[in-house]
């Protein structure tokens, strides 16, 4: 079935510091979203790309879905301690009807 | 935006009891909803699919006979968690798919069960 791998798993940095979680998937997908889930909090969807090569920007947080439409990123700059959380991608393929997950990379940030 | 509830949002239960949480569009209704599994530090896991009017889909590996799935109306499905085990306690999370074309999903704030 539809695996959607996510690195890496954890991430700490420095307040100030840029970080980036990487998004795979074993097939194609329909579209793929994004959702920030805080410590003892639920998901909260962040964005949907679904367009080859989508670029979407939201304040320091820019999102990217690949050319062939199997891999994703998000990118943080400059982070800071509110951006705390793990991020998951969630890949969307029509056939399936449902997304499935990735694993999620848990993002701590020292001030 | 669309928000989703769930209950209880805790529950701890004895070792062979059964547990029901809710899950309820409060805001827009769902013909369809999702029930999840997280454990700690870990990723969401899709135990079924939930159809209203109809039976729930369960994903591969899933006891449909164990996590009894109800979704009676369009703004109400139940997961029934039977006979329930120390191995059985998780965050549980509900979720429903906007009505539009994006499929973007409104989490349940989770149901956190303990079984002892």
């Amino acid at each position: 079935g539809q695996q959607v791998m996510q690195i890496p798993q954890y991430q700490h940095v420095q307040e100030g510091e840029d970080f980036t979680t990487y998004c795979n998937s074993s097939t194609t997908l329909s579209n793929i979203q994004w959702y920030k889930q805080r410590p003892g909090g639920h998901p909260v969807f962040l964005i949907q790309l679904v367009k080859s090569g989508e670029v979407k920007k939201q304040k320091r947080l820019t999102f990217q879905f690949g050319e062939a439409k199997k891999n994703s990123s998000l990118h943080i700059t400059a982070t800071q301690t509110t951006d705390v959380g793990t991020y998951f991608c969630a890949g969307l393929t029509t056939n399936a009807g449902k997304s499935t997950f990735g694993d999620g990379t848990t993002l701590t940030v020292k001030p | 935006g669309a928000v989703v509830s769930q209950h209880p949002s805790w529950v701890i239960c004895k070792s062979g009891t059964s547990v029901k949480i809710e899950c309820r569009s409060l805001d827009f209704q769902a013909t369809t909803m999702f029930w999840y599994r997280q454990f700690p530090k870990q990723s969401l896991m899709l135990m079924a699919t939930s159809n209203e009017g109809s039976k729930a889909t369960y994903e591969q590996g899933v006891e449909k006979d164990k996590f009894l799935i109800n979704h009676a109306s369009l703004t109400l499905s139940t997961l029934t968690v039977t006979s329930a085990h120390p191995e059985d306690s998780s965050f549980y999370i509900c979720s429903a798919p906007s009505s539009g074309a994006s499929y973007e999903q409104y989490f349940g704030p989770g149901t956190r069960l303990t079984v002892t």
